[in-house]
């Protein structure tokens, strides 16, 4: 079973606060995604990185995928009100293509940012 | 990317009885994943549902509690049956995006409460 370690679980910074949400994992995963959740919707895909050392950026949200592609991170630079939500990391452990790979999802990260 | 219409959208429910939730793709898609989520929590995949076969559950959850239909390929329900207290939480399908970042798409789930 491939586990995801998301850390950390809980964030409450100030508006304008750089932050950096981590996911951890001893598996390789083929590809990684990024989601994000407000309240009575479902999970928003935000990015996903498949190749070891890639780094997207959104805006003010920069993904890294890690070299051996276990591991990753979401750093959000001057954070707002808005940026508030539940963050969820998830992997895609089955190899290549347009995969039908189940989802592991890390815990999760419930960021709130206030004015 | 396919757009899914998920309902109902909350339900509160006495125990004992069943609730069943549909879930309508606006596109053909092989694929339909059924998710669990407490508030603020990560996502539990629950099933995997092909069109044309059974479903395929995940440790922990059994067909005679969570029957799952895919009578076609835009369509899926899933029955919460004989409910209790410990059902209470967010249920969600899924279904991949056919785009080249393979995200998920996922519906904007049902809350739903047992008394």
């Amino acid at each position: 079973t491939q586990l995801l370690e998301q850390s950390p679980q809980f964030l409450s910074i100030q508006e304008g606060e750089n932050l950096t949400v981590y996911c951890n994992s001893s598996s390789v995963f083929s590809s990684l995604q990024w989601y994000r959740q407000e309240p009575g919707e479902g999970p928003v895909l935000l990015v996903t990185v498949v190749t070891g050392g890639e780094v997207k950026k959104l805006k003010r949200l920069t993904f890294q995928f890690g070299d051996a592609r276990k591991d990753s991170s979401l750093h959000i630079t001057a954070a707002q009100p808005g940026d508030t939500g539940l963050y969820l990391c998830a992997g895609i452990a089955n190899a290549g293509g347009t995969s039908y790979g189940k989802l592991t999802f890390g815990q999760g990260t419930i960021l709130t940012v206030h004015p | 990317s396919a757009v899914i219409s998920q309902k109902p959208s909350r339900d509160i429910c006495q125990r004992g009885t069943s609730l069943t939730i549909q879930c309508q793709v606006d596109s053909q898609v092989t694929m339909m994943f059924w998710y669990r989520q407490q508030p603020g929590q990560s996502l539990t995949l629950i099933a995997t549902a092909n069109q044309g076969s059974e479903a395929t559950y995940e440790s922990g959850f059994v067909i005679d509690k969570f029957p799952i239909s895919r009578p076609n390929l835009t369509f899926s329900t899933l029955t919460v049956s004989n409910m209790s207290p410990e059902d209470s939480s967010i249920y969600l399908c899924s279904v991949e995006k056919r785009l080249a970042n393979y995200g998920y798409t996922f519906g904007s789930g049902t809350r739903l409460t047992v008394v």
